[in-house]
């Protein structure tokens, strides 16, 4: 067990819907980190977040957005959803910044149908 | 933007064995890192190694900067070495953005 939870652990949903997925990080963490995993992109980096400010943007689509709580958990934000981001979202947090080693969430298995 | 290829795609071993997976990487690199993620799911950070030589145990790491490699070594492999092995990189720029390479699927049988 890492210490980082993630919810819902399996989501399905139809195409255009909207949905958010959730990350509390290991207690101490400052950083969270939101990565996409699918068998046609791969593992991909999608944004990281340091005590609440965005730190870094990968490759996430406009039509995503994320934040990080006062509380330090997270929250990804999908919307309009297509048939392509069916994927397994993972979610990661270190104590500072990327240098530091990262501990993953179990992932959430999105669907979309 | 920078290219990460990993070799070989597929490795199966006896248990017991050697193995050496590679890295190669187009461009220069801030940083490196070695993921493995078990046949469940769940993803692991090996290593974070820039440059030089670093060990855990079994597993060692080299990268070779500036000839745009990394290498990593898992000694006498267990059962539970099984799954894909990930390396990531991040090209010079200031902010954490990994470009992941497609992995290397290990198969340790008993």
């Amino acid at each position: 067990d890492s210490g980082v939870t993630q919810t819902p652990k399996h989501l399905i949903t139809a195409t255009g819907q909207r949905v958010t997925l959730r990350c509390s990080p290991r207690s101490g963490d400052l950083s969270v980190y939101w990565y996409q995993q699918s068998l046609d992109q791969g593992l991909q980096f999608l944004i990281q977040y340091y005590n609440g400010e965005e730190r870094a943007k990968g490759n996430i689509l406009e039509r995503f957005s994320a934040q990080q709580f006062p509380d330090l958990h997270s929250e990804l934000n999908l919307s309009s959803l297509e048939l392509g981001d069916s994927a397994l979202y993972f979610c990661a947090s270190s104590v500072g910044d990327w240098t530091d080693t990262q501990y993953f969430g179990p992932g959430t298995r999105l669907t979309v149908l | 933007g920078i290219q990460v290829e990993q070799s070989p795609p597929d490795l199966i071993l006896q248990e017991g064995a050697n193995s050496t997976l590679r890295c190669n990487f187009s461009d220069s690199v801030n940083n490196l890192q070695w993921f493995h993620q078990n046949p469940w799911g769940q993803l692991i950070n090996l290593f974070y190694i820039p440059s030089g030589t670093k060990q855990n145990g079994r597993l060692s790491a080299t990268t070779v900067a500036t000839e745009r490699y990394s290498l990593l070594y898992i000694s006498s492999s267990q059962t539970t070495d099984s799954g894909v092995y990930f390396c990531a990189v991040e090209t010079p720029g200031g902010s954490y953005i990994p470009t992941f390479g497609r992995g290397t699927s290990l198969i340790v049988h008993p």
